[in-house]
């Protein structure tokens, strides 16, 4: 696609159910990147996948947070048994290469927002 | 761990005037890329202007430039001849060069409110 696409736009759901976000990046992108944005803060890394792998998921808070990208495109963010506090904007990025010489730009979707009652 | 640190919650300008941003961090790094994200209330961040650490001459796009001060470790936005379209939240962020994720840590953000 032309940009970094996240389903769904928003979601709003119970406290304890569990919660799937979608992020389809841009085409040939090979690393992907979730961060969480609470309200009046600045977005905060989650986990980074070079390819189908999770190269670094230090940022996920909990083992309630999980990740995948098994075909190294489309990546789904899954929380299990969600909390009031896990109310957020999760963003997806992507970027076309990653290393020395690499620009480090990101582009970013437009977000999911979930709201947790 | 680096930090970054945007001491502005909120500015203002009047349109077709100046506004400077401020962004501090702390890294003991010496090589590093520095960025300035806009993000409008669609909540898509969208990159404004990059500088590499190495390169002392400071980046500009258009109306937008930035003080890069490594020795203060400080990198300050300056958007001349504010537009209306130039309202939305502001973001600063580090990256490291090489190793590691190559993660972006951001600032808390800055709100900028452009007047008519």
């Amino acid at each position: 696609g032309a940009g970094v696409s996240q389903t769904p736009s928003n979601k709003v759901t119970e406290k304890g159910k569990y919660v799937e976000l979608r992020c389809d990046p841009i085409s040939g992108h090979t690393a992907l990147y979730w961060y969480r944005q609470s309200l009046g803060q600045g977005p905060e890394f989650l986990i980074y996948f070079q390819g189908t792998g999770a190269a670094d998921d230090s940022g996920l808070p909990n083992d309630r947070f999980f990740a995948v990208r098994p075909e190294g495109s489309v990546s789904t963010l899954k929380i299990q048994r969600t909390e009031r506090g896990d109310s957020a904007v999760y963003l997806c990025a992507s970027s076309l290469r990653v290393g020395p010489g690499s620009t480090g730009e990101l582009f970013f979707g437009e977000g999911s927002r979930l709201t947790v009652l | 761990a680096q930090t970054v640190t945007q001491s502005q919650p909120e500015m203002s300008v009047q349109e077709a005037e100046t506004v400077t941003l401020s962004c501090t961090y702390d890294t003991s790094e010496s090589d590093y890329y520095l960025f300035w994200y806009k993000q409008p209330p669609s909540r898509q961040m969208i990159l404004v202007i990059r500088q590499e650490a190495y390169k002392q001459q400071n980046a500009t796009e258009n109306r937008f430039s930035v003080n890069f001060q490594k020795a203060a470790k400080s990198f300050s936005l300056k958007i001349s001849d504010s537009q209306l379209g130039d309202a939305a939240m502001y973001f600063c962020a580090y990256r490291r060069t090489q190793g590691g994720s190559e993660k972006l840590v951001f600032g808390k953000g800055t709100k900028l409110t452009v007047n008519p």
